[in-house]
């Protein structure tokens, strides 16, 4: 799977979006982007994934650019519960190789 | 709650010690995984079932480890003669199979402290 790259930490102020870089620029044409996000001693969370086209849901919304080689995760309106490490991956969409490889992520504080 | 549940949620043992945990992943998936954290990094995959065939296992998982999943439902992760080197969170998680781009969802984790 492809490596991504992202800040080690970031900080927003709450009540306003916070946009999470990454970059993964050996992407593949059949590799999706998967974004989790894990607070304190908790399992991670599932946010958001895509292939080519933004997505949205009732979390985030997910930008990838045309080539592929960046995203952003942005969260629209932050609150204190959004203070967590958010992870973003890049997973072959094929049967067989079925994991998620996490890196370090980024940690994201929410400032009141 | 029909999310993955995991238990126990902590457990803190003697060093030489067997240590088990278990898992239940959402009704019908036929997938799960097992990774281990620690302080400061990722989770790091350890093995995954496809109902009850455990089809791949990482280098992480030594000799000491098992995993089993009977009858592909719940599974169970047992470690022998425990190290400190083991104290970790151990996450179970699971998804449905033949859906591309299909999601995997974590337990809350079980906690391990060897002492």
């Amino acid at each position: 799977d492809a490596k991504t790259t992202q800040p080690t930490s970031m900080d927003c102020a709450e009540g306003r979006a916070a946009n999470l870089p990454c970059n993964h620029s050996t992407i593949s044409g059949n590799e999706y982007v998967y974004w989790y996000r894990q607070i304190h001693s908790q399992g991670p969370q599932y946010i958001i994934h895509g292939l080519k086209n933004n997505e949205t849901n009732e979390m985030a919304s997910l930008i990838i650019t045309e080539d592929r080689k960046s995203s952003t995760l942005i969260l629209p309106h932050a609150t204190l519960r959004d203070t967590a490490v958010y992870y973003c991956i890049v997973r072959v969409a094929n049967f067989g190789n079925e994991k998620l490889t996490f890196g370090t992520g980024t940690r994201l504080t929410i400032i009141p | 709650d029909t999310g993955v549940s995991q238990n126990p949620r902590h457990k803190i043992t003697k060093r030489g010690q067997n240590v088990t945990f278990r898992c239940d992943p959402i009704s019908e998936h036929n997938r799960l995984y097992w990774y281990r954290q620690t302080l400061g990094q990722g989770p790091e995959f350890l093995t995954y079932f496809q109902n009850e065939a455990q089809l791949e296992k990482s280098r992480l998982l030594s000799d000491r480890f098992s995993a089993e999943r009977p009858k592909g439902s719940f599974s169970t992760l047992e470690i022998q003669r425990t190290e400190q080197g083991d104290s970790a969170m151990y996450l179970c998680a699971s998804s449905l199979e033949a859906v591309l781009g299909n999601t995997i969802y974590f337990g809350e984790g079980s906690w391990l402290t060897v002492v």
